[in-house]
C-alpha cells in the first residue's frame, strides 16, 4: 500500500530542545517537501529535496534542518533556534511535477 | 503578501446544490493551478488541476474554471454531497522549464460544509 507516513502524529517540545519529525515514502518519488501550516494561512514551504543527498531551503527555513540520506526518507529537525514552532507540519513527495502527495501531518506544540 | 488568496474561510451548502469555491492570485507568471481537498487529521489530497492554456477542466462532479484576465479561478461541485465536507486549498505554480521542481504556492483554504 503506497503512501507517505509521518510520525509521530503529535509531538511536544520543551524549551531549548531539538525535535525530529519523521517522513517516509514508498512511492519511489524523487522529490520530497516539508510544509508548515498555521491557522488561517496556506502551506508554507520549509525545505525541499529533489534528489538524495541534496536539499534546498524554502521560504521559511530558519530554525529548521533536514537530511536526505535515503530516497524514501526526509526527516525534519525543529531546532531550538525556531522560536515559534507550534504548527501543523506536512510532508509531501512528487515525481518532480506539480502534483504532490501528502502525509497525514504532525502537530507540534510547545510545553 | 499572499500570492494566492481564498477570501471565504468557510462555506455552507445544502446537499444536492452547487458549491462554488473561489480563488484569486496576484502573480501573472502562474500558469498551472491545482485544488486539494483535506479532511481532518489527514493530509491534503489532489483533486483537480488546470493549465493556463485552458479555461475549464472537468472531472466528474468537479469543474475548475480559470479567468486569466481577472486572475481568478473557481471550483464548482455539482451536486454537492455530505462527503464533500472538507477544507479545499487552491494552489498555483510558475513552471520553470529548466528545472524539474515547480514551486507550488498554496492559499489559506476554504472550509466547505455540505448540509444533508
Amino acid at each position: 500500500d503506497g503512501g507517505i507516513t509521518q510520525s509521530p502524529k503529535y509531538l511536544f517540545r520543551k524549551e531549548g530542545q531539538n525535535v525530529t519529525l519523521s517522513c517516509e515514502q514508498n512511492l519511489n518519488h524523487d522529490a520530497m517537501y516539508w510544509y508548515r501550516q498555521d491557522p488561517g494561512q496556506g502551506l508554507r514551504l520549509i525545505y525541499y529535496s529533489q534528489i538524495v543527498n541534496d536539499f534546498q531551503k524554502g521560504d521559511i527555513a530558519e530554525g529548521y534542518s533536514v537530511s536526505r540520506e535515503k530516497k524514501e526518507s526526509f526527516p525534519l529537525t525543529v531546532t531550538s533556534a525556531q522560536k515559534n514552532p507550534t504548527a501543523f507540519y506536512l510532508c509531501a513527495s512528487s515525481w518532480g511535477g506539480n502534483i504532490q502527495y501528502f502525509g497525514a501531518g504532525t502537530r507540534l506544540s510547545v510545553l | 503578501d499572499q500570492q494566492v488568496k481564498q477570501n471565504s474561510p468557510s462555506l455552507s451548502v445544502q446537499e444536492g446544490r452547487i458549491s462554488i469555491l473561489n480563488c484569486d492570485y496576484t502573480n501573472s507568471m502562474f500558469d498551472y493551478f491545482l485544488w486539494y481537498k483535506k479532511y481532518p487529521a489527514e493530509g491534503p489530497t489532489f483533486l483537480i488541476s488546470i493549465s493556463s492554456i485552458k479555461d475549464k477542466n472537468e472531472d466528474g462532479r468537479f469543474t475548475v474554471f480559470l479567468n486569466k484576465s481577472a486572475k481568478h479561478l473557481s471550483l464548482h461541485i455539482v451536486p454537492s454531497q455530505p462527503g464533500d465536507s472538507a477544507v479545499y486549498f487552491c494552489a498555483a505554480s510558475e513552471s520553470q522549464m529548466k528545472t524539474s521542481y515547480d514551486k507550488v504556492i498554496f492559499g489559506p483554504g476554504t472550509s466547505l460544509s455540505v448540509i444533508p
